[in-house]
């Protein structure tokens, strides 16, 4: 089966830096998705990864290791709008996109 | 460019009744995708269209639902007879089919209860 985990919920301080995790068993790969949802709305897009590395945009970054399966997002000089849930997902060798429950950041003052 | 848009943004309905939603795209996109989403899940796969063609739905999906794209633009999600289990927020899609990316961008959703 197909599979993306990522935790459930994470906390950390304004100011600070959190790194998300993202590990996925999928038939095929074909890029991997990070979006942002706040409470009630709709996911909007934040990077794309397809190629091993850091994908560097402002105070977000998006690490992939294809062999290892495995992702991060993380954000910088963490402010408290960055309070949202963030989704991992993954295009399968359908080219179908696979989602992950993603993982709820709370932060604190 | 506006977005995609959808409507209505709330729907409350009574068990047993129909409910359509409407989805339009961003406009050069021809890809046009629709999701389920319950809380602390993360988007669900119902179907897909490129251009007006329906090229794959979701085996979870319900033969009360139904979706059309018949001009390739907007879209429309039908569910009958719908039940408690439907309340959810739907979500739509668009994206540009491409080489080597696929971005899908998200309407603002329409979130449904069933009394």
């Amino acid at each position: 089966g197909q599979n993306i985990d990522q935790p459930t919920e994470m906390t950390a301080t304004e100011g600070a830096i959190v790194q998300i995790n993202c590990t996925y068993q999928t038939s095929g790969f074909n890029g991997l998705f990070w979006y942002q949802q706040h409470a009630g709305e709709a996911p909007t897009f934040l990077s794309y990864n397809v190629l091993d590395g850091l994908e560097e945009k402002g105070r977000f970054s998006s690490f992939l290791s294809r062999s290892k399966g495995y992702s991060y997002l993380l954000l910088k000089e963490l402010q408290m709008k960055d309070s949202a849930s963030y989704l991992c997902a993954v295009i399968d060798s359908n080219y179908q996109l696979i989602w992950g429950a993603g993982t709820k950041l709370i932060i604190k003052p | 460019d506006t977005g995609v848009s959808q409507d209505p943004r709330h729907k409350i309905t009574k068990r047993g009744q129909n409910v359509t939603f409407r989805c339009d795209p961003i406009s050069e996109h021809n890809r046009l995708y629709w999701y389920r989403q319950t809380l602390g899940q993360g988007p669900e796969f119902l179907t897909y269209f490129q251009n007006e063609a329906q090229l794959e739905k979701s085996r979870l999906l319900s033969d009360r639902f139904s979706a059309e794209r018949p001009k390739g633009s907007f879209s429309t999600l039908e569910i009958q007879r719908t039940e408690q289990g439907d309340s959810a927020m739907y979500l739509c899609a668009s994206s540009l089919e491409g080489l080597e990316t696929d971005t899908q961008y998200f309407g603002p959703g329409t979130r449904l209860t069933v009394l």
